[in-house]
C-alpha cells in the first residue's frame, strides 16, 4: 500500500512569512496527526483529527498555527506568521485507530522547516 | 509530563552485538509503541506492546514491558550496521486519544 505522502519535504523562509504543508494519508486511514518535532527531541502532537473533525487540538498555537482536514482525506497545516522557533521537522502520520492509539501510526518523511 | 523518557540517550556497539534500550514513563498505559527513526526521515512503527503483555517478539527484536514499575525495554540482537537510528518509545496514555513520545535513544552500529 501507499505511504503517507507529504509535502514539500525541505522548506527555507524568513520570520514573519507564511507557510504550508500538506499531507495525504494511507487510504481507509481515520485518523490523521500532525507532530512537531524539534532538532534532538521526541515528536510532539499538534492536532489530530478523526476524519474532517479536530479531536485533539489542545498544544496548537493557535494565534499562528491553523490545520484543515476538509473531506476527511489529506490535510495542511499552515504557519502564519512563522517565527525562529518554528523551525523543525513537521511530520504528518495517520492510523486506523477510530480514537486512541490502538494501532501503530504510519509516518510520512516529514517537512524540514527552516526559519531564518 | 506524560511522556516517555528513554535511557540512554546515546548507544554505540559493534555490529553483532546486543543493544538495549529502556524507556520510563509516569502514568498509566494501554499500550507502549517502539518506532525507529533514521536521519532525516520519518518515524516507522517497531512493535506494540499491550499493557496485559510481559514480554513480545518481532525478528531480531525483543520488547518486554513492567507496569508495576512502567518501564520497558528494546532488546535487537545481532545489530546491523543498517540499525544504527534513533529508537523512540510511545504510550498509548489511558484515556487519551493520542500517543506521547520519549525523547528517543540515538544507536550507532559500527562495521
Amino acid at each position: 500500500e501507499a505511504g503517507v505522502a507529504q509535502s514539500p519535504r525541505y522548506k527555507i523562509i524568513e520570520k514573519r512569512q507564511s507557510v504550508a504543508f500538506w499531507c495525504n494519508p494511507i487510504s481507509g486511514h481515520a485518523t490523521l496527526y500532525w507532530y512537531q518535532q524539534i532538532l534532538g527531541q521526541g515528536p510532539k502532537l499538534l492536532i489530530q483529527f478523526q476524519n474532517n473533525g479536530v479531536v485533539d487540538d489542545s498544544q496548537l498555537p493557535k494565534d499562528r498555527f491553523s490545520a484543515e482536514r476538509l473531506k476527511g482525506v489529506d490535510s495542511t497545516l499552515k504557519i502564519q506568521p512563522a517565527k525562529l522557533e518554528d523551525s523543525a521537522v513537521y511530520l504528518c502520520a495517520s492510523s486506523l485507530g477510530a480514537r486512541g492509539p490502538a494501532y501503530g501510526y504510519t509516518f510520512g518523511s516529514g517537512t524540514r522547516l527552516t526559519v531564518v | 509530563s506524560q511522556q516517555g523518557e528513554e535511557d540512554p540517550q546515546a548507544l554505540s556497539i559493534q555490529e553483532g552485538e546486543n543493544a538495549t534500550m529502556n524507556c520510563s514513563y509516569k502514568t498509566s498505559i494501554n499500550n507502549l509503541q517502539w518506532y525507529r527513526q533514521n536521519s532525516g526521515r520519518g518515524l516507522v512503527h517497531l512493535i506494540l506492546i499491550r499493557s496485559n503483555e510481559r514480554e513480545k517478539h518481532s525478528g531480531r527484536l525483543r520488547v518486554t514491558l513492567d507496569t508495576s514499575k512502567k518501564s520497558s525495554s528494546l532488546l535487537i540482537t545481532a545489530s546491523r550496521a543498517a540499525d544504527t537510528a534513533s529508537y523512540f518509545c510511545a504510550t498509548g496514555v489511558t484515556g487519551a486519544n493520542n500517543l506521547f513520545f520519549g525523547t528517543g535513544t540515538r544507536l550507532t552500529v559500527i562495521p
